[in-house]
């Protein structure tokens, strides 16, 4: 079965631009969520959705948006890039309930210049 | 003080050494533990849940300290294989919901 697919994989953009990852969760899972990794960090929670609702949102600007579509995959936007929005961003799904395991993606990494 | 702490290293060890790896977390709310393994520019994937009792896999023994708030984790006869970063993570929820708490991890570099 294919895992959790991201895209782009690489991405560069300039500040002030706008831009749009995409995700596909495993198949039969109804839950996506998005972390951002910055270089020498641990990945920190931009967003989680279940059911095309969300469900969590961590500590980040309203620049940054996402949405789950009805066959649950999901975009994550962020708007008016700055250089510190350079990073892995990425995408895990699961199933959804209280041990389940989240299933990360391979990560699109994007810089900004 | 940050939500989850780890000692950055690098460790670096000869193969067959045992090496530990210690965590603490701030929020005594936390439910779930876990320790994940990221290869070098790769994603993160789940090394072991962390139980109160302990638990083991293989080479792999994962421990939880709710009353200190301690997590550790310690691999014997290291492998070359095994050099990667550990990911100390907590939630407040389960696993699943969403919200997962990292560390900053710890680079773990096994050599001949």
């Amino acid at each position: 079965d294919a895992g959790v697919t991201q895209s782009p994989t690489h991405l560069i953009k300039t500040r002030g631009q706008q831009v749009t990852l995409r995700c596909s969760p495993i198949s039969g899972h109804k839950s996506v969520s998005w972390y951002q990794q910055v270089l020498g960090q641990g990945p920190q929670f931009i967003f989680q959705y279940y059911e095309k609702e969300e469900r969590g949102r961590g500590n980040f600007p309203d620049r940054f948006s996402a949405r789950q579509f009805p066959n649950y995959s999901s975009e994550l936007n962020v708007n008016a890039l700055l250089l510190g929005d350079s990073a892995l961003y990425l995408c895990a799904s699961n199933i959804w309930g209280e041990d389940d395991e989240q299933f990360f993606g391979p990560g699109t990494r994007l810089t900004v210049l | 003080r940050k939500e989850v702490e780890q000692d950055p290293g690098p460790f670096n060890v000869p193969e067959g050494a045992t090496v530990a790896f210690n965590c603490t977390y701030s929020n005594s709310a936390s439910q779930s533990f876990f320790w994940y393994r990221q290869d070098c520019r790769k994603e993160p994937k789940l090394l072991m849940s962390v139980y109160s009792s302990g638990n083991e896999d293989g080479r792999f023994t994962a421990q939880l300290n709710r009353a200190s708030q301690y997590i550790s984790l310690l691999i014997r006869d290291s492998k070359l294989s095994d050099s990667a970063t550990y990911l100390c993570v907590v939630t407040i929820y389960g696993g699943s919901q969403g919200n997962l708490i990292f560390g900053k991890g710890t680079k773990l570099s096994v050599k001949p």
